[in-house]
């Protein structure tokens, strides 16, 4: 079954605007991921969250993490067409095995 | 330049056939992955290896064997006992077990 679950599942907006996305998980975990896949390609890490941190930049890039909510949002400032990309979260199991579950991913879309 | 290498970008399977995806590193990663991507879906994971000469099956093994007889190298097989092989196939490695994962480009493989 899916560790992560992002919402929505798709996101069309204009340049320039903000984008959020939302990823919930159902078990306790020690760390949660983001990755961005271009279509057709491999995906690429964005952001590492440990369960003891509440939030992370890089660049134009804030994530944060509420483990009483099991939930995390990624949030992508001043967007541009290149970030068109569907965007994922990687959860791994607190006490549990040696992998990370992916969600389904968020697609987004942003227009010139 | 250090990274992970899928080879073939495509790939066609005859009825009955097994065909053998390859995944090559040169990260110094003990860790290897491999994973199965439907359209508009997330990853599944078929299959990991944490050190030489040793590997798991992931939640979606069955119809796939793997072999990790070098620490550079992780190829997949999709044998024919796995009726549903076409899907876009991710390998993927880290230096430590999830942690930030580094994805090749991946491989399409489809059935003819």
């Amino acid at each position: 079954s899916q560790q992560g679950e992002e919402d929505p599942q798709a996101l069309s907006i204009q340049e320039g605007e903000n984008a959020t996305m939302n990823c919930s998980y159902k078990t306790s975990i020690n760390n949660l991921q983001w990755y961005r896949q271009n279509s057709g390609r491999g995906l690429v890490h964005l952001i590492l969250i440990r369960s003891n941190e509440r939030e992370k930049h890089s660049g134009r890039l804030r994530v944060t993490l509420d483990t009483s909510k099991k939930s995390s949002s990624l949030l992508i400032t001043a967007s541009r067409a290149a970030d068109t990309a569907s965007y994922f979260c990687a959860t791994d199991k607190r006490g549990g095995s040696e992998k990370l579950v992916f969600g389904k991913g968020t697609k987004l879309t942003v227009n010139p | 330049d250090g990274g992970i290498t899928q080879s073939p970008k495509y790939l066609f399977r005859k009825e009955g056939q097994n065909v053998t995806l390859s995944c090559e590193q040169n990260l110094n990663h003990d860790a290897m992955y491999w994973y199965r991507q439907d359209p508009g879906q997330g990853l599944r994971l078929i299959y990991y290896s944490q050190i030489v000469n040793d590997f798991q099956k992931g939640d979606i093994a069955e119809g796939y064997s793997v072999s990790r007889e070098k620490k550079e190298s992780f190829p997949l097989t999709v044998t024919s006992a796995q009726k549903n092989p076409t899907a876009f196939y991710l390998c993927a490695s880290t230096r430590r077990t999830n942690e930030k994962l580094f994805f090749g480009s991946g491989t399409q493989l489809s059935v003819l």
